[in-house]
């Protein structure tokens, strides 16, 4: 079974900066790898799959890297509506997915 | 616009049963393998279980292998979850999500929550 680990539980970052989240894979998973948003009370959204692509409708300031067990979210400027919870998900097998226990970015 | 409405969830005594429903709609449902995943109250998220479009392929978490059963009515546009044995920590809110080309989730409902308790 692939473990994911997020390495920050809590991200403080003030507006207008930029947010780095990590992610990482207990072995490889090549690309296949997400990214989710979750705000409270909501169910998540996309924002990026295939480690890099951006999903349909999610902002430029919004930015995926990494490969084989090593991952990034970056958020380039922070804005109001992006303090949320983010998830990174592994998907190597089909239909068999892992999540990581998510980075909760919040306001400094 | 891809629309997923989950039904179903309550109340459950430890050890009793829920079937969770989800109502597809917005796209060829028949062409997209279905997942659940849930979210226990305040904590992350754990995928649960997974079918393929046609229903010859189903895959669980260990957590709930031999429990639970998926399963999909094509014909109805229609995603289903068996709960069996409940356990207290079963207790979550519940998503039904659409799989892209088997792999990554791309869409999502909003939930349905069980809960157990005696």
């Amino acid at each position: 079974e692939i473990v994911m680990t997020q390495s920050a539980a809590t991200l403080s970052v003030s507006p207008g900066e930029r947010a780095t989240l990590s992610c990482r894979a207990s072995q490889s998973v090549s690309s296949n790898l997400a990214w989710y948003q979750q705000k409270p009370g909501q169910a998540p959204r996309l924002l990026i799959y295939d480690a890099s692509t951006r999903a349909t409708g999610i902002p430029a300031r919004f930015s995926g890297s990494g490969s084989g067990t090593e991952f990034t979210l970056t958020i380039s400027s922070l804005q109001s509506e992006d303090f949320a919870v983010y998830y990174c998900q592994q998907y190597n097998d089909w239909l068999l997915f892992t999540f990581g226990p998510g980075t909760k970015v919040d306001i400094k | 616009e891809v629309q997923l409405l989950e039904s179903g969830g309550g109340l459950a005594q430890p050890g009793g049963s829920l079937r969770l429903s989800c109502a597809a709609s917005g796209f060829p449902f028949s062409s997209f393998a279905m997942t659940w995943i849930r979210q226990a109250p305040g904590k992350g998220l754990e995928w649960v279980s997974a079918i393929s479009s046609g229903s010859s392929n189903t895959y669980f978490a260990d957590s709930v292998k031999g429990r639970f059963t998926i399963s999909r009515d094509n014909s109805k546009n229609m995603l289903y979850l068996q709960i069996n044995s409940l356990r207290a920590e079963d207790a979550a809110v519940y998503y039904c999500a659409r799989v892209v080309l088997g792999y990554y989730v791309d869409s999502w409902g909003q939930g349905t929550l069980v809960a157990v308790s005696s």
